[in-house]
């Protein structure tokens, strides 16, 4: 069955440093999509990406962050200088289509952030 | 906006009992309701999702959620627990205008008894 993966599955970096988190999603999927959750809290959405460019995003995702996917098959997370507050569990999802709200996101294991 | 409360952060049920978790929810506008799971070390799975159709919904694994407008609820029930309903679930909301964008509950986490 087609998975979502990601790597890797935990990184540690000291605070300023940046970060790239990958993914890829499922092969025939035309959604991409970032959360996180941060330890004891909910997971929040990030931001959404469809023909190469942001279709959404949230009020956390700053200009520290940043989307790409830079081939066929990757679709990655960077974070220009991380701070402690950056250090989370970061999911990656996609769907096949966009909503209306009824279409399934297949989600990755997520990558573990610590932010030193 | 929309949120979405999750009533309990841990539930312990004996293997062969009822699990109920609990979920309200709160929207402006007709919400699209999901359950996720997650079992550890794996990505979050989609259990069943309300899409205005049929209020009672069916999903994987033997569980059900009931759509209740007048309560705003949407919990999430089985009738008879196993070892491997172990893990964490999440009550999550989105609606027409939210387009992909989901609102994740803070999660119920599922311990089954021998």
């Amino acid at each position: 069955e087609p998975e979502v993966t990601q790597t890797p599955s935990h990184q540690v970096t000291q605070m300023g440093q940046e970060v790239i988190l990958r993914c890829v999603p499922i092969s025939n999927h035309l959604y991409f999509y970032w959360y996180r959750q941060i330890l004891g809290q909910k997971v929040e959405f990030l931001v959404s990406f469809y023909n190469n460019e942001i279709s959404e995003k949230s009020e956390i995702f700053d200009d520290q962050f940043s989307v790409e996917r830079p081939d066929g098959s990757n679709f990655t997370l960077k974070i220009r200088s991380t701070k402690l507050e950056d250090s989370a569990m970061y999911f990656c999802a996609s769907s096949e289509v966009r909503g209306p709200g009824t279409v399934e996101q297949f989600f990755g294991p997520g990558t573990r952030l610590t932010v030193l | 906006a929309q949120s979405v409360t999750q009533l309990d952060s841990h539930v312990s049920v004996s293997e062969g009992a009822l699990v109920l978790l609990r979920c309200n929810y709160s929207s402006s506008v007709p919400p699209y309701l999901f359950w996720y799971v997650q079992y550890p070390n794996q990505g979050l799975q989609l259990l069943l999702k309300y899409t205005s159709a049929a209020t009672l919904v069916k999903g994987i694994n033997g569980f059900e959620a009931e759509f209740k407008k007048s309560e705003t609820s949407f919990h999430l029930t089985k009738p008879s627990a196993h070892m491997s309903d172990a893990a964490e679930y999440f009550c999550v909301v989105s609606h027409e205008a939210a387009g992909n964008k989901l609102t994740f509950g803070g999660g119920t986490r599922v311990l089954v008894k021998p």
